[in-house]
């Protein structure tokens, strides 16, 4: 199963509302979750069945789909949400696949 | 507090071989599937292989399928991955990652170990 996530990068301002968009090569159900990875950082869960938020994730975020076509959404972006997130399906492996990334800039 | 600290890695020559270390702490270790997680320099994550809790099962991606192996040692809280025939692909940083079951979400990642194949 591949995953593409669009837009590859993203240039936004603190304040903004940011959309990423991870679409499934097949249906995998509400398989998917969302990590952050900061430069130097492991990668950081932080959303799983498409729209289950990890403990202690700030509300802000949010994810939804299901099917073929997921979302990730940050309604009020924070200096601290400036990272690269990837989407990752868990419906079959091998392989367990993660989307190519997309990476948020300051603007 | 839950901790995975890699260790192992190292420069070798294409063709070498390696193996890596994962020490668990402040979690059952044996109640997790363990997986192992690439990232080249730069690039994107790439998901290397996983084993079952009670290690009876294991799966790996079909770029090192037949040259890395996977392991476990629930006595000593201890994953670990031999790596076989390396090329200079597989040049990249190496996680550890924890999930309650094989096909769950990576609940928490090590800091990695770096693997780099050269001449």
């Amino acid at each position: 199963i591949q995953l593409t996530q669009s837009p590859s990068s993203l240039s936004a301002s603190v304040g903004d509302r940011v959309t990423i968009t991870c679409r499934a090569s097949q249906v995998i159900s509400s398989y998917l979750a969302w990590y952050q990875q900061k430069p130097g950082q492991a990668p950081k869960l932080l959303i799983y069945a498409a729209s289950t938020f990890q403990s202690g994730v700030p509300s802000r975020f949010s994810g939804s789909g299901s099917g073929t076509n997921f979302t990730l959404t940050i309604s009020s972006l924070q200096p601290e949400d400036f990272a690269t997130y990837y989407c990752q399906q868990l419906n079959t492996y091998p392989p367990i696949t993660f989307g190519q990334g997309t990476r948020l800039e300051i603007k | 507090e839950v901790q995975v600290v890699e260790s192992g890695g190292v420069v070798v020559q294409p063709g070498g071989s390696l193996r890596l270390s994962c020490a668990a702490s402040g979690f059952t270790f044996d109640e997790y599937s363990m997986h192992w997680v690439r990232q080249p320099p730069g690039k994107g994550l790439e998901w290397v292989s996983l084993i079952s809790w009670h290690g009876e099962e294991t799966s790996y991606s079909d770029s090192v399928k037949g040259r890395f192996t996977i392991s476990r040692d629930n006595d000593k809280n201890s994953l670990f991955l031999q790596m076989n025939g390396l090329r200079i692909e597989d040049t990249a940083l190496y996680y550890c990652a924890k999930s309650t079951g094989n096909l769950e979400p990576f609940d928490f990642w090590g800091q990695g170990t770096l693997v780099t194949v050269s001449t």
